[in-house]
């Protein structure tokens, strides 16, 4: 069965930094691309990041470009959010997803892990 | 960026129902267009991919239509469990706001 799971979530001041890890089973992790994908509290869905397999390719959505980092290691099977600068409005659930092979779909996705940014 | 539009924002609908979700895109995207379903507290669950593909194990009463800037996702006798909130996505960049489907 494949799965995937965040971890690393949590509270940090306005300011602060934090790093999120995404992991998989069921799957070989280093085969797709992966991205991020967050949801503040009663809010939509916001896209944040994309990775390709052998990290060539990253795409961020413009509210965390210049902020954010997406990397993989994919010896370890991982793909890590670094998350610096962080603001009130990043408060979320951050949610890893794998991307499949058809058209830019993402197939699996992780319980989301809640990243809380205070003032 | 390209922006995607869904309408309506909330769907007031009873079981049985023929409901359709429209999404717009700011520029063409050819098919590369994907719909999610959310429940409350769980992570979206893919329905649709590239405008018409249903995904393995989707209920055939899904379905998805469209190409270049407009798309429909369309259900054809609605269920207890369709019941939630429905989101679009472009090139697995962008996604739509969210269409709340509530019961009538």
């Amino acid at each position: 069965e494949v799965q995937v799971v965040e971890s690393g979530g949590g509270l940090v001041q306005s300011g602060g930094s934090l790093r999120l890890s995404c992991g998989g089973s069921g799957f070989t992790l280093s085969s797709y691309w992966m991205s991020w994908v967050r949801q503040a509290p009663g809010k939509g869905l916001e896209w944040v990041a994309k990775i390709s397999q052998d990290e060539s390719g990253k795409d961020y959505g413009d509210s965390v470009k210049g902020r954010f980092t997406i990397a993989r290691d994919n010896a370890k099977n991982l793909v890590y959010l670094q998350m610096n600068s962080l603001r009130v409005e990043d408060t979320a659930i951050y949610y890893c997803a794998r991307i499949g092979y058809k058209g830019w779909e993402f197939d699996s996705w992780g319980q989301g892990t809640l990243v809380s940014v205070s003032s | 960026d390209i922006q995607m539009t869904q309408s309506p924002s909330t769907l007031s609908a009873s079981v049985g129902d023929r409901v359709s979700i429209t999404c717009r895109a700011s520029q063409s995207i050819n098919s590369l267009l994907t719909w999610y379903q959310q429940k409350p507290g769980k992570a979206p669950k893919l329905l649709i991919y590239k405008a018409s593909t249903l995904e393995s194990g989707v209920p055939s009463r899904f379905s998805g239509s469209g190409s270049g800037t407009e798309f429909t996702l369309t259900i054809s006798s609605l269920q207890p469990d369709d019941f939630a909130t429905y989101y679009c996505q472009q090139s697995g960049r962008t996604f739509g706001q969210g269409t709340k489907v509530e019961i009538k």
